[in-house]
């Protein structure tokens, strides 16, 4: 079946600092990859996807770039802030095979330090 | 445009009893999920409708877990009976038609303790 994985957390950056987290994927299929993040308390929230292979997606400085031929879709941004500490996912739909569920990583935890 | 919306945002039960989650959808959004979340196994699928009509049951969760649709604008989420392992934190997702039918909403969540 489809899987992600991603980098292990947790990670703890300075701020300033650049950040990536690795994601990879597993599906026969043609998926579009998402980023979703969340903060303690709060239910996860899109940070931006990309439905298509080789085109990038970006939102508040993260960016992230489909590569079906690696399968992956690592996640960086240059300079982190404190106020990035959260929980970074990685995941996959394929709703041209019939699946319409988000298939998630596991989950990286991130802590900037000030 | 309301979020997702659940109740209670925690909850605490006493083993073996009956517990009922509940959660509004974003307005005119077709699609809704019922995830679990624990930091060992992270986010799991319990139950996917579309329109309605219940097109997953995640199979390790059929035993006590029922997920139902009342109407297009609200589920519930019934664990009965309840046991200390059940507690996680449950998420309920919305998502609508067309181009952005991938993007899931997620509510706050349920924050289960079970003693």
């Amino acid at each position: 079946g489809d899987s992600v994985t991603q980098t292990e957390g947790p990670v703890t950056l300075s701020e300033g600092t650049s950040l990536t987290v690795n994601c990879s994927y597993e599906t026969k299929q043609y998926p579009t990859l998402f980023w979703y993040v969340q903060y303690p308390g709060e239910g996860p929230q899109l940070l931006f996807k990309v439905p298509k292979a080789n085109e990038k997606g970006s939102n508040r400085g993260f960016e992230a770039t489909y590569n079906k031929e690696a399968t992956s879709f690592h996640l960086q941004k240059a300079s982190v802030q404190e106020s990035d500490s959260a929980v970074y996912y990685c995941a996959l739909s394929d709703p041209p095979s019939g699946s319409w569920q988000l298939i998630f990583g596991s989950g990286t935890q991130l802590t900037v330090m000030p | 445009d309301a979020g997702v919306t659940q109740t209670p945002r925690h909850e605490v039960a006493e083993k073996g009893q009956t517990i009922i989650l509940k959660c509004e959808p974003v307005s005119g959004h077709n699609d809704l999920f019922w995830y679990r979340q624990t930091k060992i196994q992270g986010l799991e699928l319990l139950s996917y409708f579309r329109s309605k009509s219940l097109m997953e049951d995640g199979g390790a969760f059929k035993d006590r877990f029922k997920a139902e649709m009342l109407n297009s604008s609200f589920s519930t989420l019934k664990i009965q009976p309840t046991e200390p392992k059940d507690s996680a934190v449950y998420l309920c997702a919305s998502s609508g038609q067309g181009r952005s039918s991938y993007e899931q909403y997620f509510g706050p969540g349920t924050r289960l303790t079970v003693l």
